[in-house]
């Protein structure tokens, strides 16, 4: 299987909270992150967790860990319009993030 | 002015051309990585540096060579491209604390 998975796509409505999963294969990462792609743009970092917190919680952002099921989420908090986008899940092993391969989120008015 | 700056961002070429892609940056950052962008894959790393005179392979590095001129420059170069080098390609750079990566705003390489 893939190092990281995540599901391709989510739809959710405005206003509503959206979850957006991510597993992954190796336990070994120091770092785990999630980046935002908008259209015609690179990457940019919205959060990180370190391996041995289990949450972290940022404005309407929330990311969970459950390292015994190698599981990492991202919870975004009244969604709207401006949250579409392509999420990505990435661990970081020595330096080097491998990512996963995103996860469009359709925002519905 | 952006602090990861790619060119150029869009490039037209043929089968079998030698194409260069350039990346420089002014955060002052050791790491560099060229990334490549293809619908539904995510991104694969291609080749990536942690310092002038280390250069090291990624994921998909076939077909492809990569320069570190200096601690701010970094090239990624197709030898002979060929249609499924057709991408969208990234360099990013990293700081030393956490590894987040820094990402330029990409290259569309189309290959006929």
């Amino acid at each position: 299987g893939e190092d990281v998975e995540q599901s391709l796509f989510l739809s959710v409505r405005e206003g509503d909270s959206s979850v957006i999963n991510c597993t992954y294969t190796d336990s070994s990462s120091t770092y785990l992150y999630w980046y935002k792609q908008e259209p015609g743009a690179g990457l940019q970092l919205l959060t990180y967790i370190f391996s041995n917190m289990d949450m972290k919680q940022d404005q309407r952002l929330t990311v969970l860990l459950n390292k015994k099921d190698k599981h990492l989420s991202l919870r975004i908090a009244d969604t709207q319009t401006g949250d579409s986008a392509i999420y990505f899940c990435a661990r970081e092993d020595s330096y080097i993030p491998t990512f996963g391969r995103g996860t469009s989120l359709i925002v519905h008015p | 002015d952006a602090d990861v700056t790619q060119t150029p961002r869009n490039r037209i070429t043929k089968t079998g051309k030698r194409i260069m892609l350039e990346c420089s940056q002014t955060k002052g950052h050791d790491r560099m990585y060229w990334y490549r962008q293809d619908p539904g894959l995510g991104l694969r790393l291609i080749y990536y540096s942690f310092d002038v005179k280390d250069i090291n392979k990624g994921e998909i590095s076939d077909g492809y060579s990569v320069s570190r001129q200096a601690q701010a420059k970094f090239s990624l170069s197709l030898e002979s491209a060929i249609p499924n080098q057709t991408a969208l390609y990234f360099c990013a750079t990293s700081d030393s604390v956490v590894a987040e990566l820094f990402f330029g705003e990409g290259s569309r390489l189309t290959v006929l």
